[in-house]
């Protein structure tokens, strides 16, 4: 496709589940980044792959959570036991390079 | 640590009247300043961006100034029509690599028919 897609649009779960949220990103870009947003703040860094390496994952809130990026295009987020304050937009952007990140629509994950 | 500041947090103007909305960064490391614009239920849209060698940036009614030495930097919009209000953030790369954005807390603009 022409952007960055985002797979599902709402994901809405109970406590304590498991989830994972799917990006596919811009065809050919090697750089991908996934970014939370919470209701009235800016994005807020999780983790960039460059290539199918998780290059740094410095932003990821605990051990709950982990991305993977097995053959270098698609990615997956995936949240273990859930918590209400995993409640977010999950964003998900990529790159051909250092500048220029181009965001997907999102998935926005509620916690019951 | 990192940190972008950004006001106001809700600016209104008339069509066709002029919208500014400024930004302060904190680490001087920071080299890439890009904006985004997000509209209610989308995901941010790259919208213009500056390098930190250049101190001014155009794109049609879109212009973006950087001054590096205050560490400031804004977003001008000129001849505002209704579909510019959105959400717009700031955004300056991070220290430790100029592919972690800090962005700033965003500003509301309402363009006023």
């Amino acid at each position: 496709g022409a952007g960055v897609s985002q797979t599902p649009s709402n994901k809405v779960t109970e406590k304590g589940k498991y989830v994972e949220l799917r990006c596919d990103p811009i065809s050919g870009h090697t750089a991908l980044y996934w970014y939370r947003q919470s209701l009235g703040q800016g994005p807020e860094f999780l983790i960039y792959f460059q290539g199918t390496g998780a290059a740094d994952d410095s932003g990821l809130p605990n051990d709950r959570f982990f991305a993977v990026r097995p053959e270098g295009s698609v990615s997956t987020l995936k949240i273990q036991r859930t918590e209400r304050g995993d409640s977010a937009m999950y964003l998900c952007a990529s790159s051909s390079g250092l500048g220029g990140q181009f965001f997907g629509p999102g998935t926005r994950l509620t916690v019951l | 640590g990192e940190n972008v500041e950004q006001h106001p947090s809700t600016l209104s103007v008339q069509e066709g009247d002029s919208a500014v909305i400024k930004c302060t960064y904190s680490d001087s490391a920071s080299n890439y300043f890009p904006w985004y614009k997000q509209e209610l239920g989308k995901g941010p849209q790259l919208i213009i961006d500056i390098r930190s060698n250049v101190g001014e940036k155009k794109d049609q009614r879109i212009a973006v100034t950087l001054n590096k030495t205050a560490k400031h930097f804004s977003l001008h919009i000129t001849e505002t029509q209704p579909e510019d209000s959105a959400v717009y953030f700031c955004a300056a790369s991070g220290a430790s690599g100029t592919y972690k954005y800090i962005f700033g807390t965003g500003t509301r603009l309402k363009v006023l028919a």
